[in-house]
């Protein structure tokens, strides 16, 4: 089974604070995501990227950077964190067919911003 | 608005009995459907997926897709106390943009 981790898995920080969150996925997928899930709102797509150096707005970008540095490593960057950002992420990996893939999702982080 | 929408919003049902989960998709340009399970505190789990019309069955779990309506359902027969979680559906477009909607999931809770 795909194994993508993910850490910290827990983080709390102060509004305006730095946090870079890291994920790592061992199976050769293209694709990686950075999900966060809210109540009331789902899984919302932040960031995704088809490969190394490759970066896709999603559907929820606004305060969000991420980069993909190597097949392997996907990082999702909060510069200016705010309380709205308070939430569970989840990174996620799926193989090169794209559309018709399964997402293997990882054991998400969850990220207080007080 | 929600692109995927599911209902209902929670379920209850007994131990032994079967659950239907229904999902559809405003977006006329999907054309793959997904089912998620998510256990409490756990990450989602892929449990099925449809591209065709008809129905699809493993083991306990049967997918029916109608696209024409863009409406899909997840039943679940013999429901067990393990298969209480969250279930979100979601929808890939067409096009090979990796990317999936998901709904706001139906919670199951399965009764001893």
């Amino acid at each position: 089974e795909a194994a993508v981790t993910q850490s910290p898995r827990n983080k709390v920080t102060v509004t305006g604070g730095n946090v870079t969150l890291s994920c790592r996925q061992t199976n050769s997928h293209n694709y990686m995501y950075w999900y966060r899930q809210d109540t009331g709102h789902g899984l919302r797509l932040i960031h995704y990227s088809y490969g190394a150096g490759n970066l896709q707005i999603g559907d929820v970008p606004d305060g969000y950077k991420a980069t993909r540095t190597t097949q392997e490593d996907f990082f999702l960057l909060l510069e200016l964190a705010s309380p709205s950002q308070t939430s569970l992420y989840f990174c996620a990996s799926s193989a090169r067919t794209g559309n018709y893939a399964e997402q293997f999702f990882g054991p998400g982080t969850r990220l207080t911003v007080l | 608005q929600q692109k995927v929408q599911q209902s209902p919003e929670s379920l209850i049902v007994p131990e032994g009995g079967m659950a239907s989960l229904n999902c559809t998709s405003s977006d006329r340009n999907v054309d793959y459907f997904w089912w998620y399970r998510q256990h409490s505190g756990k990450s989602p789990k892929m449990l099925m997926s449809i591209f065709s019309n008809g129905e699809k069955e493993e083991g306990r779990f049967t997918v029916h897709l109608n696209k024409a309506s863009l409406h899909t359902s997840l039943h679940i027969r013999d429901s067990q106390p393990s298969d209480s979680a969250l279930y979100l559906c979601a929808a890939s477009r067409a096009g090979n943009t990796g990317k999936l909607i998901f709904g706001l999931g139906t919670t199951l809770q399965v009764q001893p």
